[in-house]
């Protein structure tokens, strides 16, 4: 069964500072990856997807993941944070023709230390 | 619309009560789907809508839970009988997809359901 684990529930980084969310999916075939974000009273926004291609993809707001096939894993980063990236992160797999099931990760809470 | 609306946006009801929840996607977008969102407990697919059809229920968590969809356009998620475990905020989500096309969701504010 399709699944997708995001190990770290909750960080803290501080505002300049590098980030790098963790992210590994169970999916039998060529997965279809995303990456959302839920600010406080927001919906859920894409940040970037993966489909196929380059394994590095880049997403609003200066976020960039890697598909990396070998570890089954699709890591969120970017080279630094500000006060506004505070949010809830979710990974998340897309399953069955199209994509049209997509199953997420539990999510990783980020939080900025001024 | 500019997205996907969702209404109410918070709703309180008594245990045992029936509530709906309504979605109305982004105009031309002919999948819908709703999601689940819990505390601490992320998201959880409930159904997906492909025009009326439904092609996949698996996620509905019980036979209290129905969806409709009419005229490809405007979806209600039906909660019967409400429990408090069925506390926690709905999203609806709606794309271009169609069959052999990739899917990209765009979702809306939700709907806080809290079950007294």
């Amino acid at each position: 069964a399709q699944s997708v684990t995001q190990p770290d529930i909750h960080i803290t980084v501080s505002e300049g500072a590098s980030l790098e969310l963790r992210c590994n999916y169970s999916y039998g075939a060529t997965p279809y990856l995303f990456w959302y974000v839920q600010s406080p009273g927001q919906g859920l926004q894409l940040l970037l997807k993966y489909f196929s291609g380059d394994t590095l993809v880049q997403g609003i707001k200066g976020f960039e993941a890697e598909f990396k096939r070998s570890q089954s894993s699709f890591n969120l980063r970017k080279p630094s944070v500000h006060w506004s990236d505070a949010a809830e992160y979710f990974c998340a797999v897309g399953a069955g023709s199209s994509a049209s099931k997509i199953i997420f990760g539990s999510g990783t809470r980020l939080s900025i230390r001024p | 619309g500019a997205g996907v609306s969702q209404s109410p946006s918070n709703k309180v009801t008594e245990k045992g009560k029936d509530v709906e929840l309504r979605c109305d996607p982004i105009s031309g977008h002919t999948a819908l789907y709703w999601y689940r969102q819990s505390l601490g407990q992320g998201l959880e697919f409930l159904i997906y809508f492909q025009g009326n059809s439904a092609p996949d229920k698996s996620g509905l968590p019980s036979d209290r839970f129905s969806a409709e969809r009419t005229g490809g356009s405007v979806s209600t998620l039906t909660i019967q009988r409400t429990q408090q475990e069925d506390s926690a905020v709905y999203l609806c989500a709606s794309s271009l997809a169609g069959t052999g096309r990739i899917n990209e969701q765009f979702f809306g504010p939700g709907t806080r359901l809290t079950v007294l």
